[in-house]
């Protein structure tokens, strides 16, 4: 089944961007995968389902300031004009027919 | 709108059992799979369980296989989830959670419930 890896952090200022990313294991660079945005003691939320050609498809009411894009085994979250309410973990998550996987996740810290 | 509400959490000595229940709303629940996947404090997001939209199919992940059972009740709108032999690494919060197509067993998690907390502990 695929492993997919997230750094542990990362960080950027408020009004600025950040590219988080997210690495298939080998064999599975093709998968979709999906991203998720968990806030401080609530529940995960739907950002986005992203392709391998990079193809993207957000959830309801995901605002423009986030997008999707893909490289090789990568997929990647960008975040433009970052806000406090950014500040979060951020978990990728693919799938095989009857297994999912979630990455690690990322702890964004908006300065 | 799309609603999911798990209860039944609580504490529990190691070794006993719960059952978690997760009520649906919003959707044709018939028509879709429906996960579980917990977090224990402080960590990541683990997948737990899957059970087809007619629960002819039930997966699981390897940490709970042979203890937890997934299930459903059409009728209810209703997802469970009965976890036995119940270990102190089973303390978490319990998601459940509905994918975003009916065609499919598995895919990107659209809609989470609240979660539930597990502790197990003596």
């Amino acid at each position: 089944q695929p492993v997919l890896t997230q750094s542990s952090s990362a960080s950027a200022s408020l009004g600025s961007s950040v590219k988080l990313t997210c690495t298939l294991s080998s064999g599975h660079s093709t998968y979709i995968i999906a991203w998720h945005q968990q806030q401080p003691g609530k529940a995960p939320r739907y950002l986005m389902k992203l392709e391998g050609s990079g193809s993207y498809n957000k959830g309801s009411g995901v605002p423009d300031r986030f997008s999707g894009s893909s490289s090789g085994a990568d997929r990647y979250l960008t975040i433009s004009n970052l806000q406090s309410e950014d500040e979060a973990d951020y978990y990728c998550e693919t799938w095989d027919s009857n297994t999912v996987v979630f990455g690690g996740g990322t702890k964004l810290t908006v300065l | 709108q799309v609603q999911l509400v798990e209860s039944g959490g609580g504490m529990v000595q190691p070794g006993r059992s719960l059952r978690l229940s997760c009520a649906a709303s919003g959707f044709t629940f018939s028509t879709y799979a429906m996960h579980w996947v917990r977090q224990a404090p402080g960590k990541g997001l683990e997948w737990v369980a899957l059970i087809s939209n007619d629960g002819s199919n039930k997966y699981y992940a390897d940490s709970v296989k042979g203890r937890f059972t997934i299930s459903r009740d059409s009728s209810k709108n209703t997802l469970y989830l009965q976890m036995n032999s119940l270990r102190g690494e089973d303390t978490a919060v319990y998601y459940c959670a509905r994918v975003t197509s009916e065609a499919w067993l598995s895919g990107p998690f659209e809609f989470w419930g609240q979660g539930t907390m597990v502790t197990v502990s003596s």
